[in-house]
């Protein structure tokens, strides 16, 4: 079984339209992440988290919200999606005990907003 | 503004060729700098450099710090037909790489 997952895989939604991505680790991992990746753009941090009480935002919050709902739980949702949150978003989660830690990406979510 | 920038944003080689791929940053507070592989979808992790690492290898892969230049570079000898991907660097600015910088990438594709 994949240590990260995301659900659904692939989406296809209307412009307005509320949408929620899950990602689930087992990993054990406290932190956890979330990207979107657009051409050109590279991979760009949406939220992240340290733990179930601890939520940033990363560089492209707006039109996002996360909900951590447990340790292994991470989730993102778009409240009215508009066409240009069309991307591929991926989950990633981290280790916390080093002074480094490399980040473990999920599988990702192919989003499309029309 | 902390920016990551990747050179050649693509590159085509015949198989058995050796390649080497570029990473340049400037950051504040740079941590770490990580090489990753994206093939199909999720990014696979390859190397993490530091202040106290800056060489690292793996088989036909090997990466090397800069930190004077604020650059890396990977270097593949020998490739395969496998190793055609999308190759990411990102660069860690705090402690325990809680955020990532990334730059667009380089996508590398081997002709057999």
């Amino acid at each position: 079984d994949a240590d990260v997952t995301q659900t659904p895989r692939n989406r296809i939604t209307k412009t307005g339209k509320r949408i929620m991505l899950e990602c689930s680790q087992t990993k054990g991992h406290d932190r956890m992440y979330w990207y979107r990746q657009d051409p050109g753009l590279g991979l760009r941090l949406i939220y992240y988290s340290f733990d179930v009480k601890d939520i940033n935002k990363g560089e492209i919050s707006d039109g996002y919200s996360v909900s951590r709902q447990a340790q292994a739980k991470f989730s993102l949702s778009l409240e009215s999606a508009i066409p240009n949150q069309t991307a591929l978003y991926f989950c990633a989660t981290s280790d916390n005990r080093g002074d480094y830690n490399e980040q473990f990406f999920g599988p990702g979510t192919r989003l499309t907003v029309l | 503004e902390d920016k990551v920038v990747q050179s050649p944003l693509s590159l085509v080689v015949h198989e058995g060729d050796t390649v080497t791929l570029n990473c340049s940053y400037e950051v504040t507070n740079f941590r770490s700098l990580l090489w990753y592989k994206q093939e199909k979808k999720a990014p696979t992790f390859l190397f993490m450099l530091t202040s106290s690492g800056i060489e690292k290898k793996s088989g036909r892969l090997s990466s090397i710090l800069d930190k004077k230049e604020l650059s890396s570079i990977l270097n593949i000898t020998a490739t395969q037909t496998g190793d055609s991907a999308i190759y990411l660097c990102a660069v860690g600015t705090n402690f325990g790489n809680e955020k990532l910088t990334f730059g667009t990438g380089t996508r590398l594709t081997i002709i057999p």
